[in-house]
């Protein structure tokens, strides 16, 4: 299962941290997103790139800044976030009429 | 925007019987309704999915219904095995130049042997 890969799988840091999500796909796809899961709580999708350009920002709150600098690669930065904001960060990829599949997360923790 | 309700949250059967969780969506828009499945600390996985011009569509133990009309879709697993066990999550979207895809709040199915 390699189609979409993510980095680092673990993360903790601090709420005056600063640090990024990496996110990349090999399928050719061009639309990626990022999704938080939380528990208790449907997946919440964030943002939405389709060729690099973002289509959706779901009322993400600005401590997220994501990045697309082409259709392979997807980043999420983080800065100042909330240990509210502790979840598991799921990247995915589609291509036109055909399945979302998703990358392994990162799992984030907030201190 | 879409609304995915989906239900029961959690779900215990015996192995070998047969296991139903349902969803309802809001938006009379939504034409492609897939169904993943995430095993604990995995990645969700798509399993079966159908388009809102089918009612029904079968894969070995697992089937898809879907009612437009009610604006409601089932999933059915015949059969079920301990490795069925996992967190099954229903979602709706439209299926266009790129999909966002609503996802139900997920179910959690237990069989136990």
């Amino acid at each position: 299962e390699t189609g979409v890969t993510q980095t680092p799988r673990h993360l903790v840091m601090g709420m005056t941290n600063k640090k990024s999500l990496k996110c990349e796909q090999h399928l050719g796809h061009n639309a990626m997103y990022w999704y938080k899961q939380s528990a208790k709580k449907p997946l919440e999708l964030m943002f939405v790139y389709n060729f690099k350009e973002q289509t959706e920002n779901n009322s993400v709150p600005s401590r997220f800044s994501p990045e697309c600098p082409n259709s392979s690669h997807l980043f999420l930065h983080l800065h100042t976030l909330q240990p509210e904001d502790s979840a598991l960060y799921l990247c995915a990829s589609s291509q036109e009429r055909r399945n979302l599949g998703f990358g392994p997360g990162t799992r984030l923790t907030v201190l | 925007g879409e609304n995915v309700e989906q239900h029961p949250s959690t779900l215990s059967v015996q192995e070998g019987d047969s296991a139903v969780i349902k969803c309802t969506y809001s938006d009379s828009a939504s034409n492609y309704f897939p169904w993943y499945k995430q095993e604990l600390g995995k990645r969700p996985q798509l399993i079966i999915d159908i388009r809102s011009n089918v009612g029904e569509k079968k894969d070995q133990r697992i089937a898809v219904t879907l009612n437009k009309t009610a604006k409601h879709f089932s999933l059915h697993i015949t059969e079920t095995q301990p490795e069925d066990s996992a967190v099954y999550f229903c979602a709706a979207a439209h299926s266009g130049g790129y999909q966002k895809v609503t996802f139900g709040i997920g179910t959690k199915l237990q069989v136990i042997p």
